[in-house]
Parts: structure tokens; sequence; C-alpha cells
């Protein structure tokens, strides 16, 4: 099994729908950064996380570490065209000093 | 004004071929990184250098050798392709190793094919 989870792992949206994309481990995460790729490009770095209850926002997009940091979520309000792409979740699980990364979620935003 | 470039971007070769791919980075950066990315979108780690020195080494097979002749290089050689070699190769940089790890900015990733 995978050490994170993301769920779902396809989305499809109207264009202007709010939407969530989740991202968990049964242990700590030292460390939450949230990645965008484009189809065919590579990854474009969005938010990191680090403390418990953490929140950051950036334009229409809202990341969330919980408490017990061990779960992520990413929300995206009134959702656009430009947002569609996949997102990966990656964390730092034991300390390592290395990132270990979700399966993804493929957003695709009908117009 | 590339931050992380590779070169190629595209790789067709056949099996049984020697290959290398090649990444530099102008950021001023440490650490740098080569990913893995399979047709299941699975990203995985395969090594890591800081200051030309190899840290991370994830059980890649020895045809694999990555090699780092300076902080803003770090290139990766494949002998011996193999079809499960097929995947999409990103390489990646940060400023430190430590924990958490600082933020990593990839490259455009080079997509290996081996017919």
């Amino acid at each position: 099994s995978q050490e994170l989870e993301q769920s779902p792992q396809s989305l499809i949206v109207q264009e202007g729908k709010n939407l969530t994309i989740n991202c968990t481990s049964s242990k700590t995460l030292y460390g939450l950064y949230w990645y965008k790729q484009k189809y065919g490009e590579g990854l474009i770095f969005l938010m990191m996380l680090q403390k418990g209850g953490e929140e950051k926002s950036h334009e229409k997009i809202t990341a969330k570490l919980d408490e017990k940091k061990q779960q992520s979520s990413l929300h995206i309000t009134a959702s656009q065209p430009s947002h569609a792409g996949i997102y990966l979740c990656g964390a730092d699980i034991r300390g390592a000093q290395k990132l270990v990364f979700g399966q993804g979620t493929r957003l695709t935003i009908n117009p | 004004d590339t931050a992380v470039s590779q070169t190629p971007k595209y790789l067709v070769t056949q099996m049984g071929n020697d290959k290398s791919i090649k990444c530099e980075q102008n950021l001023g950066h440490d650490t740098m990184y080569w990913y893995k990315q399979d047709s299941k979108k699975f990203l995985k780690i395969m090594f890591s250098y800081n200051n030309k020195e190899l840290i991370i080494n994830e059980t890649v097979p020895n045809r694999f050798s990555p090699k780092s002749p300076d902080k803003a290089h770090l290139n990766l050689h494949i002998n011996s392709l193999e079809l499960g070699d097929s995947a999409v190769y990103f390489c990646a940089s940060s400023p430190s190793m430590r924990s958490p790890p600082d933020t990593q900015y990839f490259g455009p990733g080079t997509r290996l094919t081996v017919l």
C-alpha cells in the first residue's frame, strides 16, 4: 500500500464549482507539499505545510494540515480551466530528508 | 531564465542501448534529485546528491548511474536499457538537505521510451 494516499484519483467538476482533494498517511508527516503537474510538463510547487493545524492560501487555492499532521486537504474555490492538471501531495514521512508522493489526483474542469 | 533544465525532453531508444539524461540548475542549490514517474503517475525518488555527494540511493538497479560533476549538474546514465525503464524522469533541486525537506523545484521531465 502507498504511504501517502490521495483521493479522489480523478475528479471532473463544472467550471465555477468548488472542490477538495485529500492526502492521508497513517504516519506523522514531517512537512507536506502540494504540487501541480500540467499534462506532459514538470511539477509546479504550490504550498508547503509544516505545523499541525496550519492553513495557507494562494489565490483560490487553500491547503490545510490537520492537528495530528497525518492528513492534508487542498481546496479550490470557484474552479477555472487553468486549475486543470494533476495534483500531487508529497511528504517526508520518516524524517528521512526525502519526499514520498501520493499517486496524484487528475482534475478536469468542464466549461 | 529556466531554473531546472533537462535534456533531452524526449528519448526513444532500443532495448539494450545506453543513454544519458542531463540536468542543470541555476538556483545555486546544494541538493539535486532524480525521480522516476511511471505510466500510472507514481513519482518515486531514485537518487539525491548534496554538494556532489550521493546521499540517497533508493535500491535502483546498478544500470542507473548518476554523476554530479559540480553542484549545478546531475546527470543520469542508464546502461542496457530495458522495457521497464520507460517512464518520465524528473530532475529536481533544493537549497539544502534537511528535515523537513526544503521545497524542491522540478525540471520539465524527460520522457524515455524503450522499444
